[in-house]
């Protein structure tokens, strides 16, 4: 139980076009979402807090209308990076907490954007 | 601020010993602990955790130890197998649904035959 799919694993794009990422849980209803970030061989970043139903809550220097967050029911939120450059490149990595299990986090296989 | 330290940075440890990693945390609400292991390229998965009611929890060759009065926390992988070589992640948060977890830097362990 409780596992968490992201989509797609890796995308490739142009810079200035907008890539959307998927992030469902597949066998328990999430009220809490995270998105975090990772460059290579550092530590994850939160970068904003989704709760189904209601606006994310981002971290300091996190731009919202740049990584647009949308958790439209228990099972799926998105990131959206829009008008992408490459310094945006990285891997994005979501998680999810159950309800009913307070404090844990499952996290995603995680998402390899690579911005030209 | 970084509220979890994590040490060390890296890690070799040798077929069959003990590998082990240290986090001290600042924050005295903080009351969840726990570790993951990311191999690269994939996600981080959750491997033990703790609450501090407790001053060790034991599964399989993974042991968290938790001193709360020192606000130290560390993982011990026994008998340490090749296929242990990963990146390990300490974490910490409050006992609140939104409250998302702090994470220590990592320590890149490599177990060598």
């Amino acid at each position: 139980g409780a596992v968490v799919s992201q989509h797609p694993s890796w995308v490739i794009c142009k810079s200035g076009t907008s890539v959307k990422i998927e992030c469902r849980s597949l066998d328990f209803q999430a009220t809490t979402m995270f998105w975090y970030r990772q460059f290579p061989k550092q530590s994850l970043m939160l970068m904003a807090t989704s709760n189904e139903g209601s606006k994310a809550t981002y971290e300091q220097g996190v731009e919202k209308d740049k990584f647009l967050i949308n958790h439209a029911s228990l099972t799926l939120s998105t990131l959206t990076v829009t008008s992408a450059h490459p310094e945006d490149s990285s891997f994005y990595i979501c998680s999810a907490r159950a309800s009913n299990r307070v404090n844990e986090q499952f996290f995603g296989p995680g998402t390899r954007l690579t911005v030209l | 601020q970084q509220q979890v330290k994590q040490s060390p940075q890296s890690l070799i440890v040798q077929k069959g010993g003990i590998s082990i990693i240290n986090c001290a945390y600042e924050n005295t609400a903080f009351d969840y602990f726990p570790w993951y292991q990311q191999f690269p390229g994939k996600g981080p998965a959750l491997l033990i955790a703790i609450r501090p009611d407790v001053s060790e929890k034991k599964e399989g060759r993974f042991t968290i130890s938790f001193n709360k009065s020192a606000k130290q926390f560390s993982l011990h992988i026994m008998d340490s197998q090749p296929g242990d070589s990963a990146t390990y992640f300490c974490a910490a948060s409050k006992n609140s649904g939104n409250t998302p977890l702090v994470f220590g830097k990592g320590t890149r362990l490599s177990v060598i035959a």
